[in-house]
């Protein structure tokens, strides 16, 4: 069956250091997207992309950078890590546009 | 200021109960979702609309694009029903990105 895998589950790491979040989905969808959710705030769209070499950012991508080398894969990188960034990440994909979203289940992420 | 809002925030039901959960968005939107967080956490799809009425077992969800408002209703609710219930919209003006709302937490006492 399909589906779309988060890795690590969960993560503790410094302040300062640089963090790599990987995302694989075995979907074949373009479209993927790495969202952050954090208490009182609803999910918020960090960087997202429609195709292999495709990049965008989104509502806060401050902090954050994303490659798309290929089509499974949207690894999401902290190049400093900040307490502000910690946070439950997930990514999502999703076939078009008008295409409900699969999501992964999520990467819990402390930084002290 | 968030543009989807909903309410409650809480909601606590005997089984058996009727449930509605609102929400409400001030910019147009090219299509509307209704998602399900599991208290362990993962997320799922349950409805996308842009008009009228959808409806998958004991769930229901309308819109009313005039008004801006969807509902998400659950008839005879049971226990497996407590989760978190998430409200998004796409907004064309921003290539249709997802805008959540914060969320209704719900739970079915049996």
């Amino acid at each position: 069956d399909a589906e779309i895998t988060q890795s690590p589950r969960h993560k503790i790491t410094e302040t300062g250091r640089q963090v790599t979040l990987a995302c694989h989905q075995t979907w074949n969808h373009n479209n993927m997207f790495w969202y952050r959710q954090d208490l009182g705030h609803g999910l918020r769209l960090i960087h997202y992309s429609y195709g292999v070499h495709d990049t965008n950012k989104g509502e806060v991508s401050d902090g954050y950078s994303v490659s798309r080398s290929n089509t499974e894969d949207l690894p999401l990188t902290l190049e400093s890590a900040a307490s502000s960034q910690t946070s439950v990440y997930f990514c999502a994909s999703s076939e078009g546009t008008y295409n409900e979203q699969f999501f992964g289940p999520g990467t819990r992420l402390t930084v002290l | 200021k968030n543009e989807v809002e909903q309410s409650p925030q809480n909601l606590t039901a005997q089984e058996g109960e009727f449930i509605t959960i609102n929400c409400s968005y001030s910019v147009g939107i090219s299509a509307l979702h209704w998602l399900q967080q599991h208290p362990g956490g993962g997320i799922v799809s349950l409805f996308m609309l842009s008009s009228g009425k959808k409806k998958h077992g004991r769930l229901i969800a309308t819109i009313n694009i005039q008004e801006k408002h969807s509902s998400l209703h659950i008839t005879a609710s049971h226990p497996r029903d407590s989760a978190v219930y998430i409200c998004a919209v796409q907004t064309p003006n921003t290539g249709n990105q997802f805008y959540f709302g914060t969320g209704t937490s719900l739970t079915v006492i049996p």
